[in-house]
């Protein structure tokens, strides 16, 4: 069964900072993994997505992430971070191409500091 | 403009008082999903359906029935609420290709 871990409930870096987020997976079969972002009060926003295409993947606002098959992670990077950086990232994964069956970890509170 | 609609968006209820979470897309999906959020457990599937006709439990069905009768709409059912229930529900609805398009959230506490 496919899992996902996202390690740090929280993290707080500074305007201008890199940021990064961390994520691994458990799976037994290539998974496809996606982030994504929830601003306060709002829904999840897909951030970007990797389905076995190039291991780096660019998605929107500035974040890219990187698929490590030997470190069965996907951590999440951005080089700058901006105040409107300020929210809630969640991994996930699936096995299955209809995405009908999606496992989303715990959450990453994302805090920018002035 | 590609859609999820959940309503009601906030609900207060009583303990066993049935309710009904509506949902619709407006992207003639197959596939739509129900998943509930708690602070530190993240999103958890509750039903899903891969059409008409044809739904299955997820990872947190107890307390939940859905039906799809017709191919926009997939509603979440608390037949009788209970305080555990509270939380913030979301509908998804994902293409093949795996984007999943979310409504906004509905937020409910039972009490």
């Amino acid at each position: 069964a496919q899992s996902v871990t996202q390690l740090g409930s929280h993290v707080s870096v500074s305007e201008g900072a890199l940021v990064l987020l961390r994520c691994n997976y458990s799976s037994s079969v290539p998974p496809y993994l996606f982030w994504y972002v929830q601003y306060p009060n709002q829904g999840l926003q897909l951030l970007l997505k990797y389905t076995s295409a190039a291991t780096l993947v660019k998605g929107i606002n500035g974040f890219e992430a990187e698929f490590k098959k030997s470190e069965t992670s996907f951590h999440l990077t951005k080089p700058s971070a901006h105040m409107s950086d300020a929210a809630e990232y969640f991994c996930a994964v699936s096995v299955s191409s209809s995405a009908s069956k999606i496992i989303f970890g715990s959450g990453t509170r994302l805090s920018i500091r002035p | 403009e590609a859609q999820v609609t959940q309503n009601p968006r906030y609900l207060i209820t009583v303990t066993g008082k049935k309710l009904t979470v509506t949902c619709s897309q407006n992207m003639n999906h197959e596939y739509m999903s129900w998943y509930r959020q708690d602070p530190g457990l993240g999103l958890r599937q509750i039903y899903y359906s891969m059409n008409v006709e044809v739904t299955d439990k997820g990872d947190v069905p107890e307390g939940y029935k859905v039906s799809r009768k017709e191919k926009r709409n997939f509603p979440l059912i608390l037949e009788s609420p209970s305080p555990n229930q509270t939380s913030l529900y979301f509908c998804a609805s994902p293409l093949p290709g795996n984007t999943i398009y979310f409504g906004e959230g509905s937020w409910l506490t039972v009490v």
